[in-house]
Order: structure tokens, then C-alpha cells, then sequence
């Protein structure tokens, strides 16, 4: 079975800062990974998605998401952050089925 | 429109009551799922579906009941609410694995139950 563990609870960091949200997963099996993002009472929209291929992946909003296999993890980050990137952030794997992290809360700061 | 619409978007209910979440997509996925979320545990899958008439249990499926007769529609049933259940429920669905395995999810339903 898959896990998936994001190491932090919650993160906060000024208007501009660079960013870095944690996550691992473990699993024995062919890997599909995913950083979904939450806005206060909406449902989740998909940020990246990795399935195969080059480990640095591309997401909307400026986001993007290294796969490291050794490490197993799949950070997410973003150089530069703007107020409107507060939210919760998701990440999940797939197998059978669509497995999350706890979710991380980004608190930008003006 | 195109997409995934839950409904109600809020529901307030009482202990005991059978209440039902209704779950609508319009893109003839294979595979749905229901999802709570609550503080301190993330999302947690209640029920999936493979296809209709394909169902199998997530990880607290206690509780509830689901259906898929329909393609394009996937009912999460509480049949005797209790306090417990009080949750954001969020519905998804996925081509499948093999497809394009991501999730798309619908704006949830914020279900009280007093």
C-alpha cells in the first residue's frame, strides 16, 4: 500500500520569499505523484502531476515539484510567493486508488 | 455545465437521520471516489467506484453506503447520521490509472450533523 506524509503542518513565509513544501511517499510499486491546492471553502484543483519521465515538473501558478526517487519525495516549491498562494496544499499518490498527505497550510505574509 | 457538482453544497441534519450526498459528473469517467475531510487528518477516502455497479471500500467506509448505477453518478448514503459524521465531503472522479490517473473534484458538501 502507498503513503504519503507531508512534513509540515504548516508554513509561513513573507510576500516574495521563496517556498518549499515537504513531502514523501513509499511505495513498491509504479509511482504517480501530485500536488493538489485548496483555496478556503472550494474543492481541490489539480497544481502538477508526475507520471513518468523528467523528474522536475511544471505546475500552474508558478509552482513545480522534483521527483526524487532516492529520497523519495516530491517537494514542491516556488521562488517567489505572492499572498494570493495562501492556502492548503495536497499531495497524493496513486495506485489503485488517490492516497493524500495531511496537508500543508501556507500562510503568506505581507 | 461541464464538470463535477455535488449537492447540497451545506446540510445541516439530526442524529439518527438517513441523509444522502449526491455526486454528478459529465465526463463519463471510469473511476469515482468520496473523500471527508476533517482538521488534523487530511482527506480520507470513504468509497470508490471502478465503473458502475463497482464499488469497494476506502479507508473508513463505516457508516456509509454508496451506489453507482449510473456512469455519472455516485450517492454517498449516511444511513443513521451521527455527530461523528460531521465533515466536508468531497467528491471525485479519474479516468483511472492507466488513463490520466489524477482526480478532479467537485466544491465538496459541508455536512453538520446536531
Amino acid at each position: 500500500a502507498q503513503s504519503v506524509t507531508q512534513l509540515d503542518s504548516q508554513v509561513p513565509v513573507f510576500e516574495e520569499a521563496p517556498v518549499e513544501l515537504r513531502c514523501n511517499y513509499s511505495s513498491s510499486v509504479s509511482v504517480y505523484l501530485f500536488w493538489y491546492v485548496q483555496y478556503p471553502n472550494q474543492g481541490l484543483q489539480l497544481l502538477l502531476k508526475y507520471l513518468s519521465g523528467s523528474t522536475l515538473v511544471k505546475g500552474i501558478n508558478g509552482f513545480e515539484a522534483e521527483f526524487n526517487k532516492s529520497q523519495t519525495s516530491f517537494h514542491l516549491r516556488k521562488p517567489s510567493v505572492h499572498i494570493s498562494d495562501t492556502a492548503e496544499y495536497f499531495c497524493a499518490g496513486a495506485g489503485n486508488m488517490l492516497t493524500f498527505g495531511g496537508g500543508t497550510r501556507l500562510m503568506v505574509k505581507p | 455545465d461541464a464538470g463535477i457538482t455535488q449537492s447540497p453544497r451545506y446540510k445541516i441534519t439530526e442524529t439518527g437521520r438517513q441523509v444522502t450526498l449526491m455526486c454528478h459528473q459529465t465526463w463519463s469517467h471510469s473511476y469515482m471516489f468520496w473523500y471527508r475531510q476533517d482538521l488534523g487528518h487530511g482527506l480520507r477516502l470513504i468509497y470508490y467506484s471502478a465503473a458502475a455497479d463497482i464499488t469497494d471500500k476506502g479507508e473508513v467506509p463505516d457508516g456509509y453506503v454508496v451506489s453507482r448505477s449510473k456512469t455519472e453518478n455516485f450517492p454517498l448514503t449516511l444511513e443513521s447520521a451521527t455527530r461523528s459524521q460531521t465533515s466536508v465531503y468531497f467528491c471525485a472522479s479519474s479516468p483511472g490509472q492507466h488513463l490520466s490517473p489524477e482526480a478532479f473534484f467537485g466544491q465538496g458538501t459541508r455536512l453538520t450533523v446536531v
